[in-house]
This record gives C-alpha cells, structure tokens and sequence, in this order.
C-alpha cells in the first residue's frame, strides 16, 4: 500500500537558517505533489504544488524540489522566520484521485 | 471571496449517536472533500463529491457517509457514533478537480463521550 514519511516529527531550527523538510513515498507514483501548512487548531493552507515533470518550483522564501527517481520531495524555507513555525505537510495525488497527505514535520523557528 | 465555511466549530455527542457536519465550499467550486484528522492516523481522506456525485471513497465504514447539494455544499454524517470518532473533520474545496490546491475549512472538531 502507499505509504509516505516525513523526515520527522518535529524540527527545531534557529532564526534566519534554512529549514529542510524530507518527504518520501512507496509503493506510489504520484502525478503532483503539495505542500500545506498547518496552525494548531486550522486546517492546511496550500502552499506549493510541484507536477512530476518539474524538478523545482520557488515562491518567495519558500522552494519545494521533487525527485520521481528518489521518490523525494525536499522543502525549503530560506531565511526561516519564528512565523514559519507550525506543522508541515506533504500530499501527493494523481489526476482525478484523492489526496494522500503524510503525517506531518513539526517546525519550530527558535529566536 | 469567503473561504471554507464548516459548521458547526465544535461538538459533543455520546457514543451511539449520530451527527451531521455542513460545509460550504468557495463560491463556485465544484469538488468537497473530506478529511478526518486524528494525532495518530493525521489526515486522511474520507471522500470526494463533485457536482452532487460521490467521485472517490476513502477506507472508512459504511456509517460515514456523504452528499453533496446542486449548490456545492455539503454534508458529511457519521451513524452510530464510537469513541474512536472523536477527531478534527476538515472539508476541503477545489475549483474542479483534484488536480489543483485544495482550499480547507477550520474544520469540526467532534468530541464522543
């Protein structure tokens, strides 16, 4: 069965350092791949979405990569803000089907 | 334009029960997903209405089920109600299919006593 893992469960990282977050997957081949955030007690807001063909996408302080040979998405946040702390969630999906999240990295931006 | 709407914020209900949970998506999407969030399991996917028709199904049994209205809201409702039920429920929106960002709800939080 499917099955996709987040690097961690929690990630504490200092102000104003990148933070990388890992998300893996089996058994699975995914055609797009997300990004969410999520605040204690919020649902997930989007953040990025890469397709299977791109290799990297970038928004603002944020840049997601995407390694179908791997089966790896990698997620950065540059010059990491105490702001950016909350939980970090990778979807993956194929047209028409439903999302499948992974369970989730805790980051915290320590000042 | 409004986001996500799900009513009501949180709930109560005692085991055996039923419960129904209303979501209204952004204006003039069409796809309503629905999640239920748990801190051991994390979100997963219960199902997906698009234009009043249920599109994908989750793992989960009989006593969750779903509709959708001709106006894109929608209602998921839980029968027979365990304690393992008790959990975060989001609904997510799309414009169309599942191929674009899903927009989420604040979700209902459900509480079985």
């Amino acid at each position: 069965s499917q099955k996709i893992e987040q690097n961690s469960e929690a990630l504490n990282i200092q102000e104003g350092k990148t933070a990388t977050l890992t998300c893996n997957y089996t058994n699975y081949s995914p055609a797009y791949l997300q990004w969410y955030r999520q605040d204690p007690g919020r649902g997930p807001v989007f953040l990025l979405l890469i397709r299977e063909n791109e290799k990297e996408k970038r928004k603002e302080r944020l840049k997601v990569t995407f390694d179908t040979t791997l089966k790896q998405s990698l997620f950065h946040i540059t010059a990491s803000q105490p702001a950016d702390s909350a939980t970090y969630l990778c979807a993956l999906h194929n047209y028409g089907q439903n999302f499948v999240f992974g369970p989730g990295t805790r980051l915290s931006v320590l000042p | 334009k409004a986001g996500v709407t799900q009513t009501p914020r949180y709930l109560i209900k005692t085991r055996g029960q039923q419960v129904t949970l209303s979501c209204s998506p952004i204006s003039g999407h069409r796809s309503v997903s629905w999640y239920q969030q748990t801190p051991g399991q994390g979100l997963q996917f219960l199902f997906e209405y698009f234009s009043e028709t249920q599109r994908n199904k989750g793992n989960f049994p009989g006593r969750f089920s779903g509709r959708q209205f001709s106006n894109s809201r929608s209602e998921m409702n839980v029968s027979t109600l365990e304690l393992g039920d008790s959990a975060l429920y989001l609904c997510a929106s799309s414009p169309q299919t599942t191929n674009t960002e899903a927009f989420f709800g604040q979700g209902t939080r459900l509480t079985v006593v």
